[in-house]
């Protein structure tokens, strides 16, 4: 898996976009970027991923820059239930089966 | 759907007994992966069992083991525990075969604390 690089801390009032970035310069062709989250003490929730073109759902957006070695995580309204740790994960799935966390991002969402 | 599901939620041991960890895997999904989180550290890949067969292993002594059944549940193993060993573990299954990324998804977590 590509290394990720990301801020370790970052804060945003609630209410409005929390925008989260990652850098993975040496990502793959075939490495899609993975997005989770942990709330203190319970298990990873994925959020999203993509592999070239910016994807949404219904908790995030993912930008992901034209040279793939970059990306940014929108959280379009933050809520103070938003704040966790935030890992951005390279991970071509299929056959490679492990996802490679680092310490990720601290996010901490103020009223 | 079933998300994943992990007993015990917490387990208090002493150094060098054995211990048993369960994961349910998510409704249709045929793939258990097992992590370890140290306080303060991001989730470290243990194995993965797909079909019943250890699909991968990462950095973890032989003391580790696991199993996976026919309804795709899970077991993690561990002998001779250590105090080391103490983390939230982590299981998380997928669908391996199917769409083109494999995402896991994760259970809540057992919390281990060896004395």
């Amino acid at each position: 898996d590509a290394k990720t690089t990301q801020p370790t801390s970052m804060d945003c009032a609630e209410g409005r976009a929390a925008n989260l970035p990652c850098n993975h310069s040496t990502i793959s062709g075939n490495e899609y970027v993975y997005w989770y989250r942990q709330i203190h003490s319970q298990g990873p929730q994925y959020i999203i991923h993509g592999l070239k073109n910016n994807e949404t759902n219904e908790m995030a957006s993912l930008i992901i820059t034209e040279d793939r070695k970059s990306s940014t995580l929108i959280l379009p309204h933050a809520t103070l239930r938003d704040t966790a740790v935030y890992y951005c994960i390279a991970n071509s799935g299929g056959s490679n089966y492990k996802l490679t966390f680092g310490k990720g991002t601290l996010l901490t969402v103020n009223p | 759907e079933t998300g994943v599901t992990q007993s015990p939620t917490h387990l208090i041991k002493t150094r060098g007994q054995q211990v048993t960890l369960r994961c349910s895997s998510q409704s249709g999904h045929n793939t258990v992966s097992w992590y370890q989180q140290a306080l303060g550290q991001g989730p470290q890949f243990i194995f993965q069992y797909y079909r019943e067969e250890e699909n991968g292993r990462g950095n973890f002594p032989p003391r580790f083991s696991g199993l996976q059944f026919p309804n795709y549940s899970s077991e993690l193993n561990v002998n001779a525990l250590e105090l080391d060993d103490s983390a939230l573990y982590l299981c998380a299954s997928s669908l391996q075969g199917g769409a083109s990324t494999d995402t896991q998804y994760f259970g809540p977590g057992t919390r281990l604390t060896v004395l």
